[in-house]
């Protein structure tokens, strides 16, 4: 099983930052994973898929890149909508993997 | 205008066998390359999928929990059923169900990320 390793848990920033979370895979996924944003009580909303392609509606200042086997959900400028969870999911042939998440705060 | 709606019981007692149904609209599951997976969320902790059945019947499952779990399309065409066997209090979570369309050249053969989600329904394991 592919296993999607999350960090950091938690990250704390203030509006206006500029944060990264990244996850890394136990093997090689090539560009196939998406990342997710989840506010308490809702569903997941999907933010990016293969690696670095956004979603549509999404707003441009999230962006996703890889290195390899690390996948890294850079949001450039903290707006107070974006404190929630993100999960990396990677979906290499017929499996699914999310990552642990992180929780972005208020510093 | 795409909408997926879980349903079924919010309390099952252990050992029993847990039916889901997930509705769905906006969309046919006989449309090539359109898929619907379930995904539940332990309260507190995180996603973890479990199944996804593609529309041309092709199915795929969670490695840890495949012996337990059944996924298949309902008897209504925008209906899928996911059936989850010898239920423990660890599998207490909410479930959802959620659409797969991987556009082109963005999933490998049986891949699938989730552009639409349902609300999620809250099912507690105890006797």
């Amino acid at each position: 099983d592919i296993q999607m390793t999350q960090s950091p848990s938690t990250l704390s920033a203030s509006v206006g930052d500029r944060v990264t979370i990244t996850c890394r895979a136990s093997q090689s996924i090539s560009s196939w994973l998406a990342w997710y944003q989840q506010k308490p009580g809702k569903a997941p909303k999907l933010l990016i898929y293969k690696a670095s392609s956004l979603e549509s509606g999404v707003p441009s200042r999230f962006s996703g890149s890889e290195s390899g086997t690390e996948f890294t959900l850079t949001i450039s400028s903290l707006q107070p909508d974006d404190f929630a969870t993100y999960y990396c999911q990677q979906y290499n042939a017929y499996s699914g993997t999310f990552g642990q998440g992180t929780k972005l705060e208020i510093k | 205008q795409i909408t997926l709606k879980e349903s079924g019981p919010t309390l099952v007692k252990p050992t029993q066998t847990l039916t889901l149904t997930c509705s769905f609209s906006g969309f046919s599951l006989s449309a090539g390359g359109v898929g619907v997976g379930w995904i539940r969320q332990p309260p507190g902790k995180a996603l973890e999928w479990l199944a996804v059945i593609y529309w041309n019947d092709d199915k795929s499952y969670s490695p840890s929990l495949k012996n337990r779990l059944t996924i298949t399309k309902g008897t209504s065409e925008n209906q899928v059923v996911l059936t989850m066997t010898n239920m423990d209090p660890v599998d207490t979570a909410t479930y959802y169900c959620a659409h797969r369309l991987c556009r082109i050249a963005t999933c490998p053969p049986g891949g699938f990320y989730f552009d639409f989600w349902g609300q999620g329904t809250l099912v507690t394991v105890s006797s």
